[in-house]
This record gives structure tokens, sequence and C-alpha cells, in this order.
């Protein structure tokens, strides 16, 4: 079965600093994989995604994912913070079945301070 | 990208009655999806909608207590039944977008059961 872990409940970063959001997955075949944020009191958005492509992947407003095979992670990492990227942060595998069922993390807050 | 609205935003109900949410996507959509986030968690998903045939439950929700509709390709009802204060949560209706892979989210209805 299809699962990934968030390694980090909780990340806090300084404005201007990089972000890194850790993530890896289980899966018994090639996954696809993505990032979506979820901003207070809003819908998801999707960051990124991965299905099979280019191992880097660059996603919406500046952040970047890159898939490692050997260490079933995909971490999602952005080389300077704004204040608006604090937001809660999923980690998603799909299971590729025929519906394109998604598997959720359990989430990462990225808190950013002035 | 496709673009999907809920009704109601946001509700409070009363233990013992039922609430239906409404999803409506901007485009003919093959799949949908419903999602709950209880409070402080990640998303679980209900059920997958197809047009023109029964949802397909995840394991651990009965169509009794979430009965879905899918009348077209672009609209689909979740009906939470004899709600009880464990059903407040945050309920999302996704679609699978014109990508592969893609699911695109609404805004989300968040039930408050008093």
């Amino acid at each position: 079965a299809q699962s990934v872990t968030q390694l980090d409940s909780h990340v806090s970063v300084s404005e201007g600093t990089p972000v890194l959001l850790r993530c890896n997955y289980s899966s018994s075949y090639s996954p696809s994989l993505f990032w979506y944020v979820q901003h207070p009191n809003k819908g998801l958005q999707l960051l990124l995604k991965y299905t099979s492509a280019a191992t880097l992947v660059k996603g919406i407003n500046g952040f970047e994912a890159e898939f490692k095979k050997s260490e079933t992670s995909f971490h999602l990492t952005k080389p300077s913070a704004h204040m608006s990227d604090a937001a809660e942060y999923f980690c998603v595998v799909s299971d590729g079945g025929g519906y394109n069922k998604l598997i959720f993390g359990a989430g990462t807050r990225l808190a950013v301070h002035p | 990208s496709a673009v999907i609205s809920q009704k109601p935003s946001r509700d409070i109900c009363q233990r013992g009655t039922s609430l239906t949410i409404q999803c409506q996507v901007d485009s003919q959509v093959t799949m949908m999806f419903w999602y709950r986030q209880q409070p402080g968690q990640s998303l679980t998903l209900i059920a997958t909608a197809n047009q023109g045939s029964e949802a397909t439950y995840e394991s651990g929700f009965v169509i009794d207590k979430f009965p879905i509709s899918r009348p077209n390709l672009t609209f689909s009802t979740l009906t939470v039944s004899n709600m009880s204060p464990e059903d407040s949560s945050i309920y999302l209706c996704s679609a699978l977008g014109g990508s592969p892979y893609e699911q695109y989210f609404g805004p989300g209805t968040r039930l408050t059961v008093t």
C-alpha cells in the first residue's frame, strides 16, 4: 500500500532564508507525488507534481521538489521564504489505480518570521 | 484547470439533523471525490463519485451516513446524515482535471455540529 510520511509537523523559518519540508513515501511501484498548500480558511492548491518525468520538479511561487527513488524522498524546497508562504503543506501520493486515489500526509505547518 | 465551488461555505447544525453539501465544477469532469478534514488533521478520502454509477466508499465510510449523488458531469452532492459532534469537520470536494493525475479542490465546507 502507498503511504507518505512528513517528517516535521512544524517548521519555522525567517523571511529570506531557505525552506525545506521533508517527505518520504512508500510505494510498491513508481508513484505519482504531489505537494499541495492550504492557506488558512482557503482551499487546497497544487504546488507541483511528479509523474515519472524529470526528477527535479519546479512548481509555483518558487517552490521545487526532487524525487529521489534511492531515498524514497520527495522533499519540498524554496531558496528564500516569504511571509506569504506561511501555510499548511501536504505531501501526497497517488495510488496509481484506475481512479487516482490520493493519499495525504499528515501535513507540515510552515511559519515564517520577519 | 478546473474551478470548483461549494455550498454552503460553512454551517452550524444540531445533532441528529442532516446537511447536504453541493459541489459545482466549471467544466465536465469524469471523476469527483469527497474528502473530510477533521480539526487539525489531514485529509481523508470519503468516496469517489462517478457519473452514472454508485459512489465508491473508502473503508470506514458508509452510504447510509454519507449518501452521494452525481447527476451529471459538473455536479455532485454529499449528505452528512444524522449528524453528531464527531462529524464536525471541513468537507472538500475535488475533481480530476484534464491533465493526468491532477485533482483540483473546492474551498471546503466547514461544518460544526452542536
